[in-house]
């Protein structure tokens, strides 16, 4: 398999489940980065992890939380989420945190109910 | 503060036609990315340009970096049904790829 992958493609959860989003790039790239796209938004930075440190937290609430556990997987952690998380949450990658160009996963649709 | 303007916002056009979309800032830019993003997808990266004036071509799809590198253009020959989707301009800074900006993007509608 190529590129950045994501699972699950769509999640539907309560405001009270816990349910995780991952993300695996094959392009041999060591800065992942998780980003929010809401309707009318432009894209949303939440996350940016760089040779497996964050290196950027952009404020975000702490029911996400981020995990890397090497180079090529990120995940995020989700608990006790509110309907306006409802979302494409999409994951990229890039050659490292210095490179501008970065290439983006399928995305997880995720409705919180 | 929205740092990179995309217009028009919405653009529905018959196949053949041209089209010309704009992404404009304030800002420098080092580089500019342009992506295509179709429903419940995730961008899809068309080009990146990195010098002032640069003019890239991709097969019908015409990109230019404005002088100043504050500003690009997209222009499509030609559009196609295929072309459909959102295109995103997204500006970097050296140093600073976490640091992309992004802006809300054009939504293109190319019907037969």
């Amino acid at each position: 398999e190529t590129g950045v992958t994501q699972t699950p493609r769509h999640l539907v959860m309560g405001m009270t489940n816990k349910k995780s989003l991952k993300c695996e790039q094959h392009l041999g790239h060591n800065a992942m980065y998780w980003y929010k796209q809401s309707a009318k938004k432009p894209l949303e930075l939440m996350f940016v992890y760089n040779f497996k440190e964050q290196t950027e937290n952009n404020s975000v609430p702490s029911r996400f939380s981020p995990e890397c556990p090497n180079s090529s997987h990120l995940f995020l952690h989700l608990h006790t989420l509110q309907p306006e998380d409802s979302a494409l949450y999409l994951c990229a990658s890039s050659q490292d945190w210095s490179t501008d160009t970065q290439y983006f996963g399928p995305g997880t649709r995720l409705t919180v109910l | 503060t929205q740092l990179l303007e995309q217009s028009p916002q919405f653009l529905s056009i018959q196949e053949g036609e041209n089209l010309t979309v704009y992404c404009n800032s304030s800002s420098v830019f080092s580089s500019l990315q342009w992506y295509r993003q179709e429903p419940g997808e995730g961008p899809v990266l068309l080009v990146t340009v990195v010098t002032g004036g640069e003019v890239k071509k991709l097969k019908r799809l015409t990109f230019q970096f404005g002088d100043a590198r504050k500003d690009s253009s997209l222009h499509i020959t030609a559009a196609q049904p295929g072309d459909t989707g959102l295109y995103l301009c997204a500006g970097g800074y050296s140093n600073s790829g976490y640091a992309l900006n992004f802006g809300k993007g054009t939504s293109l509608l190319v019907t037969p």
